[in-house]
């Protein structure tokens, strides 16, 4: 089992759809917690950070549950530009280097249809 | 500022031959990383230097090796280029490697390809 799971999609949903995704992580040492986008043959960038109480970006919201180790980003009012793969990433602590480590789920891909 | 900048974008190489990847950040951060990228197996930390001076491995060194030449830079060698190796690279850089929401900024990627 990979220690960041996220369903691989694709999601299909009508522009102005709201669509959810969800990410699963094992490890209860996880700390930190992101939201990244990345375009088809691009590099990922962040799209949001994610907080325990959850946090809110426009038509994005994202939150985290830490008693279930899952974290889920919501979109509302879906448009054309959000079609992208959107992965979940997790930081913990520690590792067998004793450094903080960044582990990556493999992404859910999002098509936003007109 | 540039962030995070990798050369060469595209390269294609004949088993055996060896080649170095380039990084560099203007950014000032300490972390530095090299990740692949491959179909269905999301991204893989080759190698990461915590700090100026640090170099350790991720989860697939084999076949890799990296200098952290200075705090701005982090190169990634290929010493003898195998067809398992080609893939997308990415670069990254953070502020350091974790204990807070410290942001990964990511290069534009280097597509190889071993024949």
């Amino acid at each position: 089992r990979k220690e960041v799971e996220q369903d691989p999609g694709p999601f299909n949903v009508p522009e102005g759809a709201t669509v959810a995704f969800n990410c699963t992580y094992s490890n209860s040492a996880s700390q930190s917690f992101f939201w990244y986008r990345q375009d088809c043959r691009k590099e990922p960038k962040l799209l949001m950070s994610v907080y325990s109480s959850g946090n809110e970006d426009g038509r994005f919201t994202a939150q985290l549950n830490r008693a279930s180790q899952y974290i889920s980003l919501l979109i509302r009012d879906s448009k054309l530009s959000d079609s992208a793969t959107y992965l979940c990433v997790v930081n913990r602590y520690p590792t067998t280097s004793g450094t903080y480590k960044y582990i990556f789920g493999t992404g859910t891909r999002l098509k936003v249809l007109a | 500022n540039a962030g995070v900048t990798q050369t060469p974008k595209f390269q294609v190489l004949k088993t055996g031959q060896s080649m170095t990847l380039q990084c560099a950040q203007d950014m000032n951060h300490n972390s530095m990383y090299w990740y692949r990228q491959d179909p269905g197996m999301g991204l893989r930390l080759i190698y990461y230097s915590a700090s100026e001076g640090t170099t350790d491995k991720g989860e697939v060194p084999n076949g890799y090796n990296v200098s952290r030449l200075n705090k701005r830079e982090f190169s990634l060698r290929l010493e003898s280029a195998a067809p398992s190796q080609t893939s997308v690279y990415f670069c990254a850089s953070s502020e350091s490697m974790g204990g807070g929401y410290n942001e990964q900024f990511f290069g534009p990627g280097t597509r190889l390809t071993v024949l």
